[in-house]
């Protein structure tokens, strides 16, 4: 089974932080993304990368960035953390030749105060 | 207007109830995608769907690509289907998704 996990289920800092955020996939999959999901918005695309130093813009990349210095970990990073980046985010993983399918972490609550 | 319309947005059944829940999309797509999230966040796939009609136990989904709309059908629902249900697309031939904003199914005892 492909596993997608991310290092915090809850995560609490103070804005102006630095945040990271960290996602590692064991199926080595090519595709990986990084989503935040609010009432009443759904998912939304942060980033996406489609191979090892490869970076995407998504939806709403501002304030954020990411990096993908190996094939299973993708990480995000709020720079300097705000209140409205309070969210769930979701990591997720796909396969190029897989058909589309994505596989998702568990996800982090992520408060800033 | 959204790409990826689901209704409805929320839904209340009894136990033992056949549900439907529906999306519809107004882009080319190359994959449909149901996905289920519980409370406590995690996602995970359904179905994925480029024509036809599956069927995993009590779950259904079927597509119409000519009139760009989908359905999940529960059969038989339970309390622990409830969780919100997700449709999603891969739009030409993108990896990235369009999500629809969910439905929220609660089943009652």
């Amino acid at each position: 089974d492909v596993k997608v996990t991310q290092s915090s289920r809850y995560l609490v800092k103070r804005t102006g932080e630095k945040v990271f955020l960290e996602c590692v996939q064991d199926m080595d999959h090519e595709n990986m993304f990084w989503y935040r999901q609010d009432p009443g918005l759904g998912l939304r695309l942060i980033y996406f990368s489609y191979d090892v130093k490869m970076k995407e813009k998504g939806d709403i990349p501002e304030g954020y960035s990411v990096s993908r210095e190996k094939k299973e970990r993708f990480s995000l990073i709020l720079e300097s953390a705000s209140t409205n980046q309070t969210s769930m985010y979701l990591c997720a993983s796909s396969l190029v030749s897989g058909g589309y399918e994505q596989y998702f972490g568990p996800g982090t609550r992520l408060t800033v105060t | 207007k959204n790409e990826v319309e689901q209704s409805p947005q929320n839904l209340t059944a009894q136990e033992g109830e056949f549900i439907t829940i529906n999306c519809s999309y107004s882009v080319g797509i190359s994959a449909l995608h149901w996905l289920q999230q519980h409370p406590g966040g995690g996602i995970v796939s359904l179905f994925m769907l480029s024509s036809g009609k599956k069927k995993h136990g009590r779950l259904i989904a079927t597509i119409n690509i000519q009139e760009k709309h989908s359905s999940l059908h529960i059969t038989a629902s339970h309390p622990r289907d409830s969780a919100v249900y997700i449709c999603a697309v891969n739009k030409g031939g993108s990896e990235k998704l369009v999500f629809g904003k969910g439905t929220k199914l609660t089943v009652n005892p």
